[in-house]
């Protein structure tokens, strides 16, 4: 079964440092996708993507955050400058055009901002 | 806005019981509904989704959840909980109207008795 793959699973940073979270979302998707979970939270949407550039994105997603889709394949978000309220989990998800099948999330990243 | 309400925050149950979980969300037409499973420090995996047709869907690990228009919910159901059923459990809705994001409820805390 098609899987939507996030790298690294685990990152630790220092506030201020950038930091980019990488994913591979399915191949024949046309939706890409970032969430984020603070411990114990609910999942956020942050943004989305789609045709090469943001269809919608939330409150949360300020100009420190970006999202990229460098190649045919890689989507990444990067933070600029991470702060302690950035440590989360961060998950990517593809769709097909019209959702119909579902989202496809990927294991997520893990962000510790120290 | 689109919203999602999950009451329970968390519910406990003993092995072999029956489990209930409720959603109910908030929208003017019916949305697509979906349920994901995370298991502790895992990613969010499809359990089932409802667009159309038949109001009791089946999915996998022997859940299925019934959407009821006229209470607005789309409540996930097991006959018989296993200690592997131990997880959070998110209800979702979307896309709607053109906004592919989906908005998830808190999600609620499983716990499985022995």
């Amino acid at each position: 079964e098609p899987e939507v793959t996030q790298t690294p699973s685990h990152q630790v940073t220092q506030m201020g440092q950038e930091v980019i979270l990488r994913c591979v979302p399915i191949s024949n998707h046309l939706y890409f996708y970032w969430y984020r979970q603070i411990l114990g939270q609910k999942v956020e949407f942050l943004v989305s993507f789609y045709n090469n550039e943001i269809s919608e994105k939330s409150e949360i997603f300020d100009d420190q955050f970006s999202v990229e889709r460098p190649d045919g394949s890689n989507f990444t978000l990067k933070i600029r400058s991470t702060k302690l309220e950035d440590s989360a989990m961060y998950f990517c998800a593809s769709s097909t055009l019209t959702g119909f099948d579902g989202y496809t999330f990927g294991s997520g990243t893990r962000l510790t901002v120290v | 806005a689109q919203s999602v309400t999950q009451p329970d925050i968390h519910i406990t149950v003993s092995e072999g019981a029956s489990l209930e979980l409720r959603c109910n969300y908030s929208y003017g037409a019916t949305p697509y509904l979906f349920w994901y499973v995370q298991s502790p420090g895992q990613g969010l995996q499809l359990l089932l989704k409802y667009f159309s047709g038949d109001t009791l869907v089946q999915g996998i690990k022997g859940f299925e959840a019934e959407f009821k228009r006229s209470q607005s919910s789309f409540n996930l159901r097991k006959p018989s909980v296993h200690w592997s059923d131990a997880a959070e459990y998110f209800c979702a809705v979307g896309p709607i109207q053109g906004a592919q994001k989906l908005v998830f409820g808190q999600g609620t805390r499983l716990t499985i008795n022995p």
